[in-house]
């Protein structure tokens, strides 16, 4: 087991693009976190998964963002028409219930920068 | 609002001494709290955590310490190495299965050879 991957590990795009990232957990963890954190700042909870049933959204996630997690397995996080204030570092985690649901294990990210 | 505190951005230890990283929180509905640390390039990995029922919990030269009463809880590292240079992170969170995380913006630990 590799771990929580993410992909890509950085992307560039220009305002109004759309961008997709990806995230691969580590395998048979039910629950899947999107997190995202800006310079400076701690992790901000976005949303999660249990399986594939998303479960919780943060208000930050605006109607230009969306989460999906077909099959119970990996992730993906959608931004439409992307900003510059959705510039930063999307983080994913996984978990179950043997570390309590908490996400203990988190990718490595992907920063995404907004020009 | 910060729900999660960590107040002091940096910390610089001594090889071999004690680091003693602090963390206050506003939220008396959080119930369990646990401490990420983070190397540069890499996501967070969980530490230690807590839970509100206790006040100390040990894990090899990793201790945290929490006091209900004040909000307040602490991660002491002993004794300090220089592979534990990193950036630290403090997260709560409520009661129950939803285990959504509150983190604080991260103190930078730098020990000294």
């Amino acid at each position: 087991d590799t771990g929580v991957s993410q992909d890509p590990r950085h992307k560039i795009t220009k305002r109004g693009q759309n961008v997709t990232f990806r995230c691969d957990p580590i395998s048979e963890h039910n629950r899947l976190y999107w997190y995202r954190q800006t310079l400076g700042q701690g992790p901000e909870f976005l949303t999660y998964f249990q399986n594939e049933a998303q479960l919780e959204k943060s208000r930050l996630l605006s109607d230009r963002f969306s989460a999906e997690r077909p099959k119970g397995s990996f992730s993906t996080l959608e931004i439409q028409r992307t900003e510059q204030g959705d510039s930063a570092m999307y983080l994913c985690a996984s978990s179950s219930r043997g570390q309590g649901w908490f996400p203990a294990f988190f990718g490595q990210g992907t920063r995404l920068t907004v020009v | 609002d910060q729900q999660v505190k960590q107040n002091s951005p940096s910390l610089s230890v001594q090889e071999g001494r004690i680091s003693i990283l602090n963390c206050d929180y506003t939220n008396s509905m959080f119930d369990y709290f646990l401490w990420y640390k983070k190397y540069p390039a890499e996501g967070p990995t969980f530490l230690i955590s807590i839970s509100s029922i206790k006040d100390k919990n040990e894990d090899g030269r990793f201790t945290v310490f929490l006091n209900k009463s004040a909000k307040h809880l602490s991660l002491h590292i002993v004794p300090s190495q220089p592979g534990d240079s990193a950036v630290y992170f403090c997260a709560a969170s409520g009661a129950g299965a939803n285990s959504k995380l509150t983190f604080g913006k991260g103190i930078t630990l730098s020990v000294r050879p």
